[in-house]
């Protein structure tokens, strides 16, 4: 199984700052990675796919990288609605995975 | 719009089953992967498995082989997760989820509202 190991696990920031999560997989994933958002009592609600491509209504303001283990979230300027928490999943292959989450809080 | 909505909170004890329905609308059911992700508190998803309706062959995560089974119902538009042996370790939320329409890649754009199972004596 591939293991995706996310950082850091929590993060504390203020409405405007930027912020970048990062994740690692233990092996190459050929840019089969996305991102999701996830509020509490809700479904995770994907961000980006293809470690860089912005899902349709996703606001610019966020941001992928990388590329064969490592990759990155970026969220350029904090909004209040961002305050929640993210996940990695690479799809390369089976089982999919996940990362184990970093959790966004307002400073 | 693809919606999938999933059957209810369920309470069980360990040792028994739960069956969880999804039923999807919108999109085509028959050709795109139904995968099942489980969310124990405070944790992250965990993918358990996925069908092809179309198919009706499941795969699945190597640590729920033997306890999980998957189907669908390609008639109602329906997927089934059913999960047996259950123990406390098993109280979670569980989605069904499916990526996009007209997409080959298999990342979750679409999910269900999620199915809390509670495994307690």
């Amino acid at each position: 199984d591939i293991q995706m190991t996310q950082s850091p696990s929590s993060l504390s920031a203020s409405v405007g700052d930027r912020v970048t999560i990062t994740c690692r997989a233990s092996q190459g994933i050929s840019n089969s990675l996305a991102w999701y958002q996830q509020k509490p009592g809700k479904a995770p609600k994907v961000l980006l796919y293809a470690a860089s491509r912005l899902e349709s209504g996703v606001p610019s303001r966020f941001s992928g990288s990388g590329s064969g283990t490592d990759y990155s979230l970026t969220i350029s300027s904090l909004q209040p609605e961002d305050f929640a928490t993210y996940y990695c999943q690479q799809y390369y292959s089976t089982p999919y995975t996940f990362g184990q989450g970093t959790k966004l809080e307002i400073k | 719009q693809v919606q999938l909505v999933q059957s209810g909170a369920e309470m069980k004890k360990p040792g028994s089953s739960v069956k969880v329905s999804c039923k999807a609308s919108g999109g085509s059911f028959s050709d795109y992967i139904i995968s099942w992700v489980r969310q124990a508190p405070g944790q992250g998803p965990e993918w358990m498995g996925g069908i092809i309706p179309f198919f009706g062959t499941a795969k699945y995560a190597q640590k729920f082989q033997g306890r999980v089974t998957i189907t669908a119902d390609g008639a109602t538009s329906t997927a089934y997760m059913e999960l047996s042996s259950l123990r406390s370790e098993d109280t979670a939320v569980y989605y069904c989820a499916r990526r996009a329409e007209g997409s080959a890649a298999e990342y979750f754009q679409h999910w269900g509202q999620g199915t809390l199972v509670t495994v307690s004596s």
